[in-house]
């Protein structure tokens, strides 16, 4: 089975503070996609990574980074973290293909600033 | 911008019903309709999708209905059961600018209840 893991269920963090979110897979995918869930919002895009180093801003990257130095690892940085950033979120993992590639999502890091 | 919208935001319904949860879309770009599941605690996993040149695909008790002329794309679920409840979101896949990779683009989601 696929497997998405996220290194943390729930963070906690204080304002200001450099964050650093972990994910990996274990499925040699070339996609790695980084998302905010929010109630009645959705799933927001943040980033995404179709190869290693590569990198394409998603729907809201303001206030975010991400770091892909390893195909298996993709990681999403928050420089100064902010009340606003409170939220979950979500890795997850395609092969790169057509359209019709299924996404592997982990289980989220719920992140509260604080 | 929303590029998918879904309704309802949530929606309850007895053991047995047939819950249905509606999309609509506007970029013709889009190319390939997924559903996704969510129970509490858990990531979105894959449930049913559709290509815009089928008009309904069934898996087991779910079925996509597609209206590629009014953009719109709706799920439904057969005999609901309470094992059924979770979040579903319906998303939509474009290319990226240069054609190379595909994002995935999310409805904000329904919260689906099945009453015993």
């Amino acid at each position: 089975d696929v497997k998405v893991t996220q290194s943390s269920r729930y963070l906690v963090k204080r304002t200001g503070e450099k964050v650093f979110l972990e994910c990996v897979q274990d499925m040699d995918h070339e996609n790695m996609f980084w998302y905010r869930q929010d109630p009645g919002l959705g799933l927001r895009l943040i980033y995404f990574s179709y190869d290693v180093k590569m990198k394409e801003k998603g729907d809201i990257p303001e206030g975010y980074s991400v770091s892909r130095e390893k195909k298996e690892r993709f990681s999403l940085i928050l420089e100064s973290a902010s009340t606003n950033q409170t939220s979950m979120y979500l890795c997850a993992s395609s092969l790169w293909g057509g359209s019709n590639t299924e996404a592997f999502f982990g289980q989220g890091t719920r992140l509260t600033v604080v | 911008q929303q590029q998918v919208k879904q309704s309802p935001q949530s929606l309850i319904v007895q053991k047995g019903g047939i819950p249905i949860i509606n999309c609509a879309y506007e970029n013709t770009a889009f190319d390939y309709f997924p559903w996704y599941q969510q129970f509490p605690g858990k990531g979105p996993a894959l449930l049913i999708a559709i290509r815009p040149d089928v008009s309904e695909k069934k898996e087991g008790r779910f079925t996509i209905s597609f209206n590629k002329s009014a953009k719109q794309f709706s799920l439904h679920i057969m005999d609901s059961q309470p094992g059924d409840s979770a979040t579903y979101f319906c998303a939509a896949t474009q290319a990226n600018s240069g054609g190379s990779n595909y994002k995935l683009t999310f409805g904000k989601g329904t919260l689906l209840t099945v009453n015993p």
